[in-house]
Parts: C-alpha cells; structure tokens; sequence
C-alpha cells in the first residue's frame, strides 16, 4: 500500500463547478500538508499548504486537513479553464525533509 | 527573478555513461531536492539537503548521488545510468521554515537512457 493514495482521475468538470481533489495517507507521522499544481511541461507550483489539522483558504481555494482520517483535500470554487492542469497533494513530517507526493489527479475544466 | 535553474534540460545518453545534471537557486534557500516524475507514480523523491555538506535520502536514492559544496548548488550524479532511470527529474529549493512551505520547482530535465 501506497504511503499516500491520490485518485489520478482525469476529472472533468463544467466552468463555475466547485471541484474537490483528495488524498488519503497511511503515515501518522505527517504533519506538513501541501497541494501543488503542474500545468503541462512545467514544474509544480505551490498552491497551499497547511500545517497539522484544520482549514485554510486563499481566494478560490480551500484546503482541508483532517488528521484523525487521515484525508486531505483541495476545494477549487468557480473553477476556471485556466485551472485545468494536474494537481498533486504531498506530505511530510517533522524533524526532516522527507516529502512523500500523491500520484496527482488530471482536472479539465471546460468552457 | 527568484529561480530555480536546471541544465540540461532534455538528455539522451547510453547506459553507464555517467552524467550530472545541475541544479542552482538564487533564493539563498536552505533546502533543496531532487525528485523523479513518472506516470502513474507521481513525483517521488531522490535526495534532499538541509545545508551545505548535509544531504539524505529520499525515497528512491538507489543509483544517484548528490554533493552539496555550495548553497546554491545541488548536482545529481548518476554514475552509471540504466533504462529504468530514464524519467523526468526536477530540482527544487525551499526556506523549509516551520510556519511556511516555500518549495520552488526548476523547468525539469526529461533523461533518455538508451
């Protein structure tokens, strides 16, 4: 079993849809919980990051952590076409540099 | 401009020829990475440093090497690449402070191994 699970997709939604992206982790150890965007031919982006449990927003964007299950997710609202790009969730816990990344999940948005 | 470089950006060479794929950032980061990119697999993790002289290994560091003589350098060394080495490599560099994740991804570098 995969250390962190990530359903690859591809998903494909309408413009003005709310996405939800997840991942599941078997490591209790974790405590630093990123998502990362790649758009085609390029490196991953940093979209949001959040330590420990809770919530966190930035416009569009919501991330989700919940310890206790062990399941993260990304909330992407009013998607856009320029949101169409893969999304990878990743990892780590303290006391180190170790990332552990999710296979990433295709989203397409059409207009 | 904050940036993280990769040189080459696309090679292809033959098995056991060794090769070095450089890394370098100008964001005066602490930390940085190499990662592997393969489909279906996600990005996995070959190597990180936290400093200068301090390396470790990620989750796959079995046929790479890596040195950390500079801050802001970080080489990949592959001594003797084989076929199941051809993948899409990334380096990446962060501040890796406690209260805020930073990490910078370069262009990629795409490795055939013939």
């Amino acid at each position: 079993q995969k250390e962190v699970e990530q359903d690859p997709g591809p998903l494909s939604v309408p413009e003005g849809a709310i996405v939800s992206l997840n991942c599941t982790y078997s490591n209790s150890a974790f405590q630093y919980f990123m998502w990362y965007r790649q758009y085609s031919r390029k490196g991953p982006e940093l979209l949001m990051y959040t330590y420990s449990s809770g919530n966190k927003e930035d416009g569009r964007f919501t991330a989700q952590v919940d310890k206790s299950s062990k399941y993260i997710s990304l909330f992407i609202r009013d998607s856009q076409p320029s949101d169409s790009a893969t999304y990878l969730c990743a990892m780590r816990g303290t006391g180190g540099f170790k990332t552990i990344f999710g296979a990433g999940t295709r989203l397409f948005v059409k207009a | 401009e904050a940036q993280v470089t990769q040189n080459p950006r696309y090679l292809i060479t033959v098995t056991g020829k060794k090769l070095t794929v450089t890394c370098s950032q100008n964001m005066n980061h602490e930390y940085m990475s190499w990662y592997r990119q393969d489909p279906g697999l996600g990005l996995r993790q070959i190597y990180y440093s936290m400093n200068v002289e301090v390396t470790d290994k990620g989750d796959v560091p079995e046929g790479y090497k890596v040195s950390r003589k500079e801050k802001r350098n970080f080489p990949l060394i592959l001594e003797s690449p084989s076929p199941n080495q051809t993948s899409l490599y990334f380096c990446a560099s962060s501040r890796g402070t406690d209260d805020q994740e930073t990490q910078y991804f370069g262009p990629g570098t795409r490795l055939l191994v013939l």
